[in-house]
């Protein structure tokens, strides 16, 4: 089975800063997505950034990118010019690759608060 | 991009009354859907799975006679919470993604609602 850890609950950065949130998986599968989703208080779920495990090349989506570890199982997410409007909750999420259903796993969550 | 919709977005109810969620697919086939339940500040829990035309499939801990679901066509769901409980209180979250375009739909791997706040008294 797999599973997604994130292991800081809450975070804080100040506005203009940058802030890395931690995600760690377990799987033996060789072919899997991973994505970052945002959930801001009007609880929306929005897909900031998404992994291709066969990739080695880092996904970016213009403030927001990850540094993928394959081999440490490890993906997080930097965001660089942090903005109000980044304040939410990120979640990490995990997805095997070749499967019909499509199910995501979903991490515990990190709540960052982005300071004026 | 793709849209899903979910209806009603708040609903309080008295305990003991039965609660319908719905959720549609507006722009595209909805072959999976799932539910989610979200407690404040918590993940996402993922309830259950339904596919078009066959039953859901549960997951471990969740009671399927509680929490009813129905994906009746290709754009609908519905859960449906039986004699609700002040317990059952939660958000609770839809997504759907067309399987037979997988992994993504509309580049994205599930598609979801805005999510239900349900407050049972």
């Amino acid at each position: 089975a797999q599973t997604v850890t994130q292991s800081q609950p809450e975070m804080s950065v100040q506005e203009a800063e940058t802030v890395t949130l931690s995600c760690t998986y377990d799987t033996s599968e060789n072919n899997y997505y991973l994505f970052w989703y945002k959930q801001p208080p009007s609880r929306q779920m929005i897909l900031v950034i998404r992994q291709e495990a066969y990739k080695q090349q880092n996904a970016t989506e213009n403030r927001f990118s990850v540094n993928f570890q394959k081999a440490a199982k490890s993906f997080s997410l930097k965001i660089s010019d942090s903005q109000l409007g980044d304040t939410a909750m990120y979640f990490c999420a995990f997805m095997k690759r070749l499967t019909g259903e499509g199910k995501l796993i979903f991490g515990q969550g990190t709540e960052l608060s982005v300071k004026p | 991009g793709a849209v899903v919709s979910q209806h009603p977005s708040r609903v309080i109810c008295k305990s003991g009354t039965s609660v319908k969620i719905e959720c549609r697919s507006l722009d595209f086939q909805a072959t999976t859907m799932f539910w989610y339940r979200q407690f404040p500040k918590k993940s996402l829990m993922l309830m259950a799975t339904s596919n078009e035309g066959s039953k859901a499939t549960y997951e471990q801990g969740v009671e399927k006679d509680k929490f009813l679901i129905n994906h009746a066509s290709l754009t609908l769901s519905t859960l449906t919470v039986t004699s609700a409980h002040p317990e059952d209180s939660s958000f609770y979250i839809c997504s759907a993604r067309d399987s037979f375009n997988s992994p993504f739909t509309h580049n994205q791997p599930q598609h979801f609602g805005d999510g239900t706040r349900l407050s049972i008294l």
